[in-house]
């Protein structure tokens, strides 16, 4: 089975700080996707990020940073020198290539990230 | 280009009511699927039409829900009759051709059954 955790439910910074947000998951599958996505105030799902296994170079954009391990199943967020805009709650998310289920996409609980002025 | 958009975006009914909630996927996406959150817990799949057909409703909770997708174009999911754990967050996702394609989501219905 497929499961993604997020073990931090909230997270504090004060602007300028960096921070890192964790996801670990778990499959059986050689090949999957993983993605990230980001909920702000305003509700909707923002796509960020979408990364295949079998890509494991590390991917800057900006200020946000992700650091795929696939030797202990996790990818990473960080965002470097955060803003009051960075202030969401932000998902984790792992899909199938293959198989039942193939392209649905599962979900952590989530991590809110809050950034103080 | 315009995003998925999902109505109404709150709704309140008591308990037995029917509701329906309605989702416009991003123009040209075959792929449509509808998620939910319940408090506390996560996203979690419900169904996945490609064009008018169902794909997959495994997640589907039980047989008081009941989605559609006329035409290949927007899709309604009706609860009929509604309970008190129906409520959360409904969210609607589209993509291209392939199952495999980044989801695009709407802003979700907030649906809260007393």
């Amino acid at each position: 089975a497929q499961k993604v955790t997020q073990a931090q439910t909230e997270i504090s910074v004060v602007e300028k700080e960096d921070v890192t947000l964790d996801c670990v998951y778990e499959t059986r599958d050689t090949t999957y996707y993983l993605f990230w996505y980001k909920q702000p105030p305003s509700g909707e799902l923002v796509f960020l990020i979408r990364r295949n296994s079998f890509d494991e170079q590390n991917e800057i954009s900006g200020r946000y940073s992700w650091n795929f391990q696939k030797s202990t199943s996790s990818f990473n967020f960080t965002i470097t020198a955060s803003q009051v805009v960075d202030s969401a709650v932000y998902f984790c998310a792992l899909s199938r290539v293959r198989g039942g289920s193939q392209g649905n996409l599962i979900f952590g609980k989530g991590t809110k990230l809050s950034v103080k002025p | 280009e315009a995003g998925v958009t999902q109505f109404p975006s709150h709704s309140v009914i008591e308990k037995g009511q029917t509701v329906t909630l309605r989702c416009d996927p991003i123009s040209g996406h075959d792929n449509l699927y509808w998620y939910r959150r319940v408090m506390g817990k996560e996203i979690k799949f419900l169904l996945h039409f490609v064009k008018e057909s169902k794909q997959d409703e495994s997640g589907m909770p039980n047989n008081r829900f009941l989605a559609e997708r006329t035409g290949g174009t927007y899709s309604t999911l009706k609860v009929q009759p509604a309970e008190l754990e129906d409520s959360g967050v409904y969210f609607c996702a589209s993509s291209w051709g392939l199952r495999t394609d980044t989801q695009y989501f709407g802003p979700g219905t907030r649906l809260t059954v007393l």
